[in-house]
């Protein structure tokens, strides 16, 4: 069955430095993948979304990679900030449809 | 600029009592519209789709049902609530044909006793 995996423990980083984020999928093979951000008690917020033939996507401090081959994504917060203390959520896309498989995310917490 | 609402924020019911959530959007005409329940501390699941009115696809069979009376409202019912039901409910939308980037309502947080 199709499977995401996000790191379930939260990443504590200090102010300034770089947070990355991992999505790890299995079983098969999403044209394009999203991220979103989720703060307590409200609903998720879109990011970036990458598209399969796409390496890498940046957004301002954010920047995402995605290897088809290692069935793999990376989400990275340059000079983190405690504002971005959140819940991080990887979708891929389910393979038909405008529907997402959402991972259980990642917390993330930046301490100043 | 599109909006989407849900309502109540909050809600406490009894076993066996009856649920009705209401999310409508504006701002847009024609989206899909998803029903998402999330558990404490965990993803977000996918509950039901549409993509027009009275049109209704369920991911998970469950004790709820989806309705879409009009374009912009969808509906979120069940006719006796389970303690299992208990969760944050999300009503979300994409533009129709379009590539899947979600907009998600504030939420319903349920609670089941």
């Amino acid at each position: 069955s199709q499977k995401i995996e996000q790191n379930s423990e939260a990443l504590n980083i200090q102010e300034g430095k770089t947070a990355t984020l991992t999505c790890n999928y299995t079983n098969y093979s999403p044209a394009y993948l999203q991220w979103y951000r989720q703060d307590p008690g409200r609903g998720p917020v879109f990011l970036l979304l990458i598209r399969e033939n796409e390496k890498e996507k940046r957004k301002e401090r954010l920047k995402v990679t995605f290897d088809t081959t290692l069935k793999q994504s990376l989400f990275h917060i340059t000079a983190s900030q405690p504002a971005d203390s959140a819940t991080y959520l990887c979708a891929p896309r389910k393979n038909a449809g405008n529907m997402l498989t959402f991972g259980g995310g990642t917390r993330l917490m930046v301490k100043p | 600029s599109q909006t989407i609402h849900q309502w109540p924020a909050t809600l406490v019911q009894p076993v066996g009592s009856p649920l009705s959530l209401e999310c409508t959007v504006e701002g847009t005409s024609n989206p899909n519209l998803y029903w998402y329940r999330q558990a404490a501390g965990r993803g977000l699941q996918l509950l039901f789709y549409s993509v027009g009115i009275g049109q209704i696809s369920s991911e998970v069979p469950q004790n709820l049902s989806a309705s879409r009376p009009q374009d912009r409202q969808f509906i979120l019912s069940s006719k006796k609530l389970l303690l299992s039901d208990s969760g944050f409910y999300l009503c979300a939308w994409t533009r129709g044909g379009a590539l899947g980037e979600q907009f998600f309502g504030p939420g319903t947080r349920l609670t089941v006793l």
